[in-house]
């Protein structure tokens, strides 16, 4: 089992839509989650960080987190054709400090 | 000021090259990390530092030797690589380790 498991799309949803993105998790004893955007050819870039179950939100970013259920989710609403790019879930899992990337999903916004 | 830096940009090597990678932050953040990524997966974590000492290894070759001389500077000296050592080579600080880490733009390396 993956420490870290996203569907790898691809994602397609029109301009102005919401793009829904999921993770799961395999320890339940991770602490800390992130979601990040990565352009083709360029470094990841930190979109969300969430740490409590609940709702965080940023902008047009609303980062979800049930620690039950082992999952963490990205919302983006009034999606933009700038917000193509490959989306990577990340977990901190506390206990020794480990850090894992999901495989990432592709999301592609169609104007 | 979210910026970490990465030294150079590109570079290639042969085989029986020696060179180094350089990573800098002025955050103030007491974790450091070094990553490989290779197209289309995603980042795959090498080296952590903490507190300017080594953290964790993951188990990478011997042929990779990371260097932390402060708390702001991070290097990986690169010896006898491999062409399957092609990557992009990644750079991240945090505070302290459980938290969100930032990114340099990353080091394409190519070895022939």
């Amino acid at each position: 089992q993956k420490e870290v498991e996203q569907n790898s799309g691809p994602l397609s949803v029109p301009e102005g839509a919401i793009a829904s993105l999921n993770c799961t998790y395999s320890d339940r004893g991770s602490q800390s989650f992130f979601w990040y955007r990565q352009y083709s050819g360029k470094s990841p870039e930190l979109i969300m960080f969430i740490y409590s179950n609940g709702d965080k939100e940023d902008g047009r970013f609303t980062a979800q987190l049930n620690k039950a259920s082992q999952y963490v989710s990205l919302l983006i609403r009034d999606s933009q054709p700038s917000d193509s790019a490959t989306y990577l879930c990340a977990v901190n899992k506390g206990a020794g400090n480990q850090f894992y990337f999901g495989t990432g999903t592709s999301l592609t916004v169609i104007p | 000021d979210t910026e970490v830096t990465q030294t150079p940009k590109h570079l290639v090597m042969g085989m029986t090259n020696k060179k180094s990678l350089k990573c800098e932050q002025h955050m103030g953040h007491r974790a450091m990390y070094w990553y490989k990524q290779k197209a289309k997966k995603p980042p795959e974590l090498m080296f952590v530092y903490s507190y300017e000492k080594l953290s964790i290894n993951e188990s990478v070759p011997s042929r990779f030797s990371p260097e932390c001389p402060n708390s702001s500077l991070l290097n990986l000296h690169l010896h006898a690589l491999q062409p399957e050592d092609s990557a992009l080579y990644l750079c991240a600080s945090s505070q302290v380790i459980r938290y969100e880490q930032y990114f340099g733009p990353g080091t394409r390396l190519t070895v022939t």
